[in-house]
């Protein structure tokens, strides 16, 4: 079985250039999370998607940051324009089932580097 | 405060050796615990679930005290393999997927 994917692995970009990541989770799995690791920090929620609809968005930092989950299947995140503090491991995780309890599935994440 | 904390080592011990982890957490309200393992520049795998009666798995032995808001791991007979950071994740109170992380603990298990 296929585990969750995101591409791409690295990205780097120029500040105020935009830039897509995309998560493929596992198939099946309703529930799709965004997260993101900073430098010297340690990893950060920053939305949770149910199907197509956004379960909870109260980790996105600002308005510059774009997450969507059109079908209910794979995810894009768009930053734009990107700044230098958006630098850093951006992981995509899914599950199946009660949230509350449920096993979140990590992908290998995508390295952004906005210089 | 941090939501979630750990000494963020690192631990080096030689193999064969017994090491524990501790985690703290701050919201008593705090239903579900996970330890996950992070290896350099790889997604975080799920390690092991947190049960309140504690809870092993071969040589790995993870327990909950609710009392103290605090969560341990123990690996017993280190292998060089077990050399990575240790992730202590709660789940955000509620009807709720969102993980909170610590920081982690890197453990380097020398020959």
């Amino acid at each position: 079985e296929a585990g969750v994917t995101q591409f791409p692995s690295h990205s780097v970009i120029e500040k105020g250039q935009t830039v897509t990541l995309r998560c493929d989770p596992i198939s099946g799995h309703d529930n799709l999370y965004w997260y993101r690791r900073v430098m010297g920090k340690e990893i950060k929620f920053l939305l949770h998607f149910v199907k197509e609809s956004k379960q909870d968005e109260s980790g996105m930092p600002n308005n510059r940051f774009l997450a969507e989950r059109t079908g209910g299947t794979y995810s894009t995140l768009k930053v734009q324009p990107a700044e230098l503090e958006d630098s850093g491991v951006y992981f995509c995780a899914s599950s199946q089932g009660m949230v509350a309890k449920n096993i979140q599935y990590f992908g290998a994440g995508t390295r952004l580097s906005v210089l | 405060r941090k939501e979630v904390e750990q000494d963020p080592g690192p631990f080096n011990v030689p193999e064969g050796a017994t090491v524990a982890f501790n985690c703290t957490y701050s919201n008593s309200a705090s239903q579900s615990f996970f330890w996950y393992r992070q290896d350099c520049r790889k997604e975080p795998k799920l390690l092991m679930s947190v049960y309140s009666s504690g809870n092993e798995d071969g040589r790995f032995t993870a327990q909950l005290n609710r009392a103290s808001q605090y969560i341990s791991l123990l690996i017993r007979d280190s292998k060089l393999s077990d050399s990575a950071t240790y992730l202590c994740v709660v789940n955000q109170p509620g009807n709720t997927g969102k993980l909170i992380f610590g920081q982690g603990t890197t453990l380097q298990v020398k020959p």
